[in-house]
């Protein structure tokens, strides 16, 4: 069955605590991003990798880290630098300038 | 840099009726448009692509056009449901990343 993966679907971070969120496809695609969806608002991007081992910061980098080790693994990490990192955060995956699949979700909230 | 707006931000509509949710981009130089639908508390499920050489896409009750002269992208849905309530977001392919509008929240009521 293919598709992405996004876990945990709920996180709790205590201030001060930096969290790890994984995202997991099995399509073979070469492209993966991240973005952070706030209420009412549509989605932002964090990061985007093109090739394993190659990444790129997008609009709202700041406080966020990503590897890219693998092909079908791009796990995002909020660290304690991201002040307010309650969120909805997404991932996706694509050919290239095609279309982007994404993933169910995570949604962080800070305690 | 591309920025994506969408109107109406909310629409209410009673079952059956034909509607069209209209999206504007600011740089023409785009490759594609996207539009997607999102659940509450879900991720998006991409509905139609529109590449940059096409005018427009058909799928089922949706058709999607596409105007880059104009920076203008419209999404018509025929013959309204209630299973089509949700939020309709288009997002600009330009460069290797996506620009999202903020969406419509559509509700169709029975």
């Amino acid at each position: 069955d293919g598709g992405i993966t996004q876990s945990p679907k709920y996180l709790f971070r205590k201030e001060g605590q930096n969290v790890t969120l994984s995202c997991e496809q099995n399509l073979n695609h070469d492209a993966m991003y991240w973005y952070r969806q706030d209420p009412g608002q549509g989605l932002r991007l964090i990061y985007y990798s093109q090739i394993v081992n190659d990444f790129q910061k997008g609009d709202i980098a700041e406080g966020y880290s990503v590897s890219r080790e693998k092909k079908e693994s791009f796990p995002l990490t909020v660290t304690s630098a991201q002040k307010n990192p309650t969120a909805f955060y997404l991932c996706a995956s694509s050919t290239g300038a095609d279309t982007q699949y994404f993933g169910p979700g995570t949604r962080l909230t800070v305690l | 840099k591309q920025e994506v707006t969408q109107i109406p931000a909310a629409l209410s509509v009673p079952e059956g009726e034909n509607l069209v949710l209209n999206c504007s981009f600011t740089d023409s130089a785009i490759y594609n448009l996207q539009w997607f639908r999102q659940d509450p508390g879900k991720g998006l499920t991409s509905l139609l692509l529109i590449q940059s050489s096409q005018r427009e896409q058909t799928s089922g009750r949706l058709n999607a056009s596409l105007d880059k002269s104009s920076g203008r992208s419209t999404l018509y849905i025929a013959a309204s449901q209630p299973g089509d309530s949700a939020t309709y977001l288009c997002a600009g392919h330009s460069g290797s990343r996506l620009t999202f509008g903020e969406g419509t929240q559509l509700t169709v009521n029975p």
